[in-house]
């Protein structure tokens, strides 16, 4: 069982680029989720989805889409890359009891 | 809104000594909390969870909780510390309403040898 896995570990993009954080899980969960981790602000989560084909907001969406084709993937798209967007993502996928099993996270820098 | 709160920024402790990483919860209905430990440059990992039963929580690590209703406390200990233990904590509360898990700020745990 690989988990939760992320790629790619680090990126540096310019302000106004694009890119997709991705996502997957080996354990077949339905839910899955993305936060953001900021230094004095814990997890702030950006999206999230209950099963393949539902995604929902969660409390910092903008800026950010997600799609959840397979119950395997969920990636992490960045529209327009802003510096404010400069942080730690993590995935994350959540078992049945309700334990949350995290991805090793991405570090991201908008220039 | 279901939240929680770490009132405690960092905590420091000798090795040897116990610990204890404060957390408040504030929901409505009975709550679904955990705990989760950060070490540098890695993802969270699951310590412990209070669902229902017991007020004592064992988790990995030698790691505790104590849910105390009366107080809106889940506190994490541990009775002797471990140098390997520094590292960065969450507690977590899980909205029934929205079955969003909302985390608090953390509290970095340092323990000196």
């Amino acid at each position: 069982n690989a988990g939760v896995t992320q790629t790619p570990k680090f990126q540096v993009l310019k302000t106004g680029q694009s890119m997709t954080l991705q996502c997957a899980q080996d354990m077949n969960h339905e839910y899955m989720s993305w936060y953001r981790q900021d230094p004095g602000m814990g997890l702030r989560l950006i999206h999230y989805s209950v099963g393949a084909g539902i995604t929902d907001q969660g409390e910092v969406p903008n800026g950010y889409n997600v799609s959840r084709s397979t119950t395997e993937d969920f990636p992490l798209r960045l529209l327009s890359a802003a510096p404010s967007q400069t942080s730690v993502y993590f995935c994350a996928s959540r078992s049945g009891l309700g334990v949350q099993y995290f991805g090793p996270g991405t570090r991201l820098t908008v220039t | 809104a279901q939240s929680v709160a770490q009132p405690e920024d960092q905590v420091n402790v000798a090795e040897g000594n116990p610990l204890t990483v404060k957390c408040t919860y504030s929901v409505s209905g009975n709550p679904y909390l955990f705990w989760y430990v950060q070490y540098p440059n890695r993802g969270l990992q699951f310590l412990l969870k209070y669902i229902t039963g017991d007020n004592l929580v064992k988790g990995s690590y030698g790691f505790e909780a104590e849910f105390n209703k009366s107080q809106t406390s889940f506190h994490l200990k541990k009775p002797s510390a471990l140098v390997s233990d520094s590292a960065l904590y969450f507690c977590a509360v899980r909205d029934r309403d929205t079955d969003k898990l909302i985390f608090g700020t953390g509290t970095r745990l340092q323990v000196f040898p």
